[in-house]
């Protein structure tokens, strides 16, 4: 069990850039899940997927952002264009129905 | 929708000693409470969780107590040692809302040798 994995694990960019930050879950399992984590914020859910289709967007901050999941095993989040304020480590989680969710180990993003 | 309270925001130990995390939750339908552990430069590890139909479960040094009237859930650590240090995260969730977790705030755990 390769675990989740997420690339790029550092990003660096300078603002108005766009941003694409990559995801491939576990493989059997139906949630996927995208978070952001700040000093300030803590631990935020931006949107999560079952069976690759996106059940809750609330949590992404503007139009800035968008997800996809165009297939089981792999996901997207896009920034366009970013912002300094959108520094942050961005995290995938995956999981099968009721079960605990696993995380990746982030992309820590630097917006300049 | 759920909202999860966790304290206190960090928490500093002597080797040996234990270590008390409290959370709270408002939504009395939830059912599951996980607890991660973050290290520095990593994602957060599930270490325990407990479903409502128990009221305590323990793995090791590690055991995680749950009162459902009262609405709030702990985790204990005990004869902590310094690779205990780290973030940790309780979360909870409700049937109704899938596999969706609202996390704590987290807790910044010290251990001192």
């Amino acid at each position: 069990d390769a675990g989740v994995i997420q690339s790029p694990r550092h990003e660096v960019t300078e603002m108005g850039q766009e941003v694409t930050l990559r995801c491939k879950p576990i493989s059997g399992h139906d949630y996927l899940f995208w978070y952001r984590q700040t000093m300030m914020r803590g631990l935020e859910l931006l949107i999560y997927f079952n069976n690759n289709v996106p059940i809750d967007d609330s949590g992404m901050p503007e139009d800035r952002f968008s997800a996809k999941m165009p297939n089981a095993s792999f996901s997207t989040l896009k920034i366009q264009p970013s912002e300094p304020r959108d520094s942050a480590v961005y995290f995938c989680a995956s999981s099968p129905l009721n079960q605990p969710q696993h995380f990746g180990d982030g992309t820590r993003l630097s917006i300049l | 929708g759920e909202n999860v309270e966790q304290h206190p925001s960090t928490l500093s130990v002597q080797e040996g000693d234990s270590a008390v995390i409290k959370c709270t939750y408002s939504d009395s339908a939830s059912n599951y409470f996980p607890w991660y552990k973050q290290e520095l430069g990593k994602g957060p590890q599930l270490i325990i969780d407990i479903r409502s139909n128990v009221g305590e479960k323990k793995d090791q040094r590690i055991a995680v107590t749950l009162n459902k009237t009262a609405k709030h859930f702990s985790l204990h650590i005990t004869e902590t040692q310094p690779e205990d240090s780290a973030v940790y995260f309780c979360a909870a969730s409700s049937p109704t809302s899938g596999s969706r977790l609202t996390f704590g705030e987290g807790t910044q755990l010290t251990v001192n040798p």
